[in-house]
């Protein structure tokens, strides 16, 4: 079974409409992040959360929203969507204790927007 | 602010050969750690190798190694004996560990030949 699930894995949905991406994890970390990919670029942070009462917004967060429903699930949002949120977007988590600090990532959303 | 600049938007090797891909950072921390990040077409994003900052000695997982030069700011990838299953995008990121986010770079597109 996949440690870190992202659902859906595809969508296509129409300029206005809003959008929730779910991720849910069985790693039992307290950090989790959305990433956003688009082509020829890296991963850019969107927003983060290091527990369920710790919200953080990463260097692209306008036009999202996220929810951290519990320590295993942490959900994104797009209000209004808009073309040019069409990307591929990841979850990850990490755990910062006994040293482990890599980030284990879903495996993506692919989201067009028209 | 921290950056991280992959400069060789794609490299291609021959099956069997050794190829480097080079990465620079920018930070002013003392605490993070290093990453390189493959990303295969399933578009997964799969743990390469990670470096803590704090150690001089270069971190090795069989094929893969990497050249640390702290002082440089240079973290780069060697892939020794490459296999067609190397082909992938490689991300190169740096953790900073007190702010618990990483930066990644734009990526290196790596094509292995047979």
């Amino acid at each position: 079974d996949a440690d870190v699930t992202q659902t859906p894995r595809n969508r296509i949905t129409k300029t206005g409409k809003r959008i929730m991406l779910e991720c849910s994890q069985t790693k039992g970390h307290d950090r989790m992040y959305w990433y956003r990919q688009d082509p020829g670029l890296g991963l850019r942070l969107i927003y983060y959360s290091f527990d369920v009462k710790d919200i953080n917004k990463g260097e692209i967060s306008d036009g999202y929203s996220v929810s951290r429903q519990a320590q295993a699930k942490f959900s994104l949002s797009l209000e209004s969507a808009i073309p040019n949120q069409t990307a591929l977007y990841f979850c990850a988590t990490s755990d910062f204790g006994a040293g482990y600090n890599e980030q284990f990532f879903g495996p993506g959303t692919r989201l067009t927007v028209l | 602010a921290q950056t991280v600049t992959q400069s060789q938007p794609e490299m291609s090797v021959q099956e069997a050969e050794t190829v480097t891909l080079s990465c620079t950072y920018d930070t002013s921390e003392s605490n993070y750690y290093l990453f390189w990040y493959k990303q295969p077409p399933s578009r997964q994003m799969i743990l390469v190798i990670r470096q803590e900052a704090y150690k001089q000695q270069n971190a090795t997982e069989n094929r893969f190694s990497v050249n640390f030069q702290k002082a440089a700011k240079s973290f780069s990838l060697k892939i020794s004996d490459s296999q067609l299953g190397d082909t992938a995008m490689y991300f190169c990121a740096l953790l900073n560990t007190n702010a618990g986010k990483s930066t990644f770079g734009d990526g290196t597109t790596l094509t292995v030949k047979p």
